[in-house]
């Protein structure tokens, strides 16, 4: 059956260090996959959008990292702040289909 | 960038009856609008897409009947939940996808969601 994980539903960091949170897919060929940060009660809020064909993306304080081989994952917060507290989507796109998401890891940055 | 707008944010209604939850692309068209569902501390679920024009499709096990998606325009679609009741209390949350502007064709955004509770 087809699923994605977050294999970490919360994750607890301090402030300065670099949150690394990890996205496992089985039983997809996303062309796209895409990470989306989710406040108490908002709506998702796009971050980073990484391609099957891009192994790494970058956008400020933000890395995400795409393994099709090992269909993974992994998005980066470096020099994590208690504003970086939020939870965490994962979300993969496959041609003629909607986004589907992942749980999501729940982020606590504690200064 | 392009916004995504949901109207009410939030509603309390009394069991047995219909609420409508309005989503609309404020700056683009959407030719393609989703409705998703999350339950506290679950991931956004698919309930339904639909394309400008044309009926929902619908996510298994999601009554089409209950939820009743009207996409009548590029930039507006509703979600009515008939005959509500309790177990339908949950956060719905409209997506749209542009073709032209707004981004990549496959970016999708995001409402900010509305706070349905059925007493």
């Amino acid at each position: 059956s087809q699923k994605i994980e977050q294999n970490s539903e919360a994750l607890n960091i301090q402030e300065g260090k670099t949150a690394t949170l990890t996205c496992n897919y089985t039983n997809y060929s996303p062309a796209y996959l895409q990470w989306y940060r989710q406040d108490p009660g908002r709506g998702p809020v796009f971050l980073l959008l990484i391609r099957e064909n891009e192994k790494e993306k970058r956008k400020e304080r933000l890395k995400v990292t795409f393994d099709t081989t090992l269909k993974q994952s992994l998005f980066h917060i470096t020099a994590s702040q208690p504003a970086d507290s939020a939870t965490y989507l994962c979300a993969l796109y496959q041609a003629g289909t909607a986004l589907i998401f992942g749980k999501g890891t729940t982020l606590s940055v504690s200064s | 960038g392009a916004v995504v707008s949901q109207h009410p944010s939030r509603v309390i209604c009394k069991s047995g009856t219909s609420v409508k939850i309005e989503c609309r692309s404020l700056d683009f068209q959407a030719t393609t609008m989703f409705w998703y569902r999350q339950f506290p501390k679950q991931s956004l679920m698919l309930m339904a897409t639909s394309n400008e024009g044309s009926k929902a499709t619908y996510e298994q096990g999601v009554e089409k009947d209950k939820f009743l998606i009207n996409h009548a325009s590029l930039t507006l679609s509703t979600l009515t939940v008939t005959s509500a009741h309790p177990e339908d209390s949950s956060f719905y949350i409209c997506s749209a996808r542009s073709l032209a502007g707004g981004g990549s064709y496959n970016e999708q955004f995001f409402g900010p969601g509305t706070r349905l509770t059925v007493l």
